[in-house]
């Protein structure tokens, strides 16, 4: 079966650089997730979208941002890249309707490295 | 607004003992709860979850976990671990019927697995 699928899987930046993330959620999958993983971390919620609308915002810096686009892929955009900004992006995709199980289904991952 | 907290940060085992791996939440509304695995350098995977139903729910890898409403707990358990066994474990709320809400994670418990 088709996973969430995000690019790329590594990634290394300076500092003051730009990166972008890309998730391309499961087919059908209408709702997607960006979680960031320090090292030695649990993930934290950064921002969600549902049918192409910001849905719901946690600890996203200002330096970053993200959207939903039509055929339900989503990109992180990430400037003015710091140190701490090194860590694990996990997307994650559900389908989002009322009646949803809640389940969401992660890919892999992309890793960040600022040097 | 939930939260989950993981008794223990770490939880050695010798191989074929249990373990029991602590989960509690606090929520004011009904909730999904989930257990995830993460072996290293590795995306995060569902072991289980809770939506309805029977409390006591079955998950992949002989895992198991118990839900109660009246303790607010979700503690995962396997019988007998195993050397594969070793690796992060994270519980999981989120919210009951809400598009794009986002699952929120505990800080993850490390099982480490010996012979």
């Amino acid at each position: 079966a088709a996973g969430v699928i995000q690019s790329p899987r590594h990634l290394i930046k300076e500092k003051r650089e730009t990166a972008t993330l890309k998730c391309y959620p499961i087919p059908r999958h209408d709702t997607v997730y960006w979680y960031q993983q320090g090292p030695g971390q649990d993930p934290q919620f950064l921002i969600s979208f549902y049918e192409k609308m910001q849905s719901d915002k946690g600890s996203i810096p200002d330096r970053f941002s993200a959207q939903q686009f039509s055929d339900y892929h989503s990109e992180l955009n990430m400037s003015s890249l710091e140190l701490g900004d090194s860590a694990l992006y996990f997307c994650a995709s559900r389908y989002g309707t009322s009646g949803s199980s809640g389940e969401l289904f992660f890919g892999e991952g992309s890793r960040l490295t600022v040097l | 607004a939930q939260s989950v907290t993981q008794l223990d940060s770490q939880v050695p085992v010798f191989e074929e003992a249990p373990v029991e791996l602590r989960c509690n939440y606090s929520s004011s509304v009904s909730v999904y709860l989930f257990w995830y695995v993460q072996y290293p350098n590795q995306g995060l995977q569902l072991l289980l979850k809770y939506l309805s139903g029977s409390t006591l729910v079955k998950g992949i890898n002989g895992f198991e976990a118990e839900f109660n409403k009246s303790q607010t707990s979700f503690h995962l358990r396997k019988p007998s671990v195993h050397i594969s066994d070793t690796a992060e474990y994270f519980c999981a709320v989120s919210v009951l019927n809400q598009a794009g809400t986002a699952l929120i994670f505990g800080k993850g418990t490390t099982l480490s697995v010996s012979s």
